[in-house]
């Protein structure tokens, strides 16, 4: 079934350490997201892929950074965790060759860091 | 930039309709409609395009005034389900196709 995963839905991390949050998606997609949301806020756009080898920043700076070496696999690294990283981290991905290109949001992942 | 939701809460009864306003202050390429339960991820509504054209659910419509950039997304005979919040995203001209500035969304209640 095609679908896009998150992994870990729940983190709790100490400040300092490195994390890596993890998304895939198997619908063959080639655009990929990562959005920040604060509880009962809107989604900010943090990083963005066209495809393999392509990212670029969104319009809310992030200490975070991303790679896209395979198509269905857009993870996210923060080096030096940090109080104020505390959020939940949303993957979506869609298909730009599509005239209509929704997206299609993972489950996401809620991190706190302590 | 961020397009401007009104309003930020509505309460409804079911069986209710309500109605949910997004507007922008710069020339709309597209509005997507999404509607995120509590600690799930926003799912797709509906999406319009410049021109008339959509995409989206049966029981959802939505409409897209170009004079004015302004979607309002209508919702008719409102159930439990319908309850959540409710983000407006648009794509500007000139802007990163299909990069979405999100509206700070609607909180839809409907009780029994």
């Amino acid at each position: 079934e095609a679908d896009i995963y998150q992994t870990p839905r729940y983190l709790v991390i100490g400040t300092g350490k490195k994390i890596t949050l993890e998304c895939s998606q198997t619908m063959g997609h080639d655009k990929m997201y990562w959005y920040q949301q604060d509880p009962g806020m809107e989604l900010h756009l943090i990083h963005y892929s066209y495809g393999v080898n392509s990212t670029e920043k969104g319009d809310l700076s992030s200490e975070s950074t991303v790679s896209r070496i395979r198509t269905e696999h857009f993870p996210l690294t923060l080096e030096s965790a940090r109080p104020s990283h505390t959020s939940q981290y949303l993957c979506a991905s869609s298909d730009v060759q599509g005239h209509y290109n929704e997206q299609f949001f993972g489950p996401g992942t809620r991190l706190t860091v302590l | 930039q961020q397009p401007v939701q009104s309003p930020q809460a509505v309460i409804l009864r079911e069986g209710e309709d309500a109605v949910i306003n997004c507007s922008s202050s710069k020339a709309l390429y597209s509005v997507h409609w999404y509607r995120q339960k509590h600690g799930e991820a926003p799912v797709f509504l509906m999406i319009l395009l410049k021109g008339g054209e959509q995409k989206g659910h049966e029981k959802i419509s939505a409409s897209f005034n170009e004079k004015k950039q302004q979607s309002s997304l209508y919702l008719t005979a409102s159930q439990l389900s319908y309850s959540g919040t409710y983000f407006c995203g648009t794509d500007y001209y000139g802007g990163s196709q299909g990069n979405l500035i999100f509206g700070k969304g609607t909180k839809l209640s409907v009780k029994p």
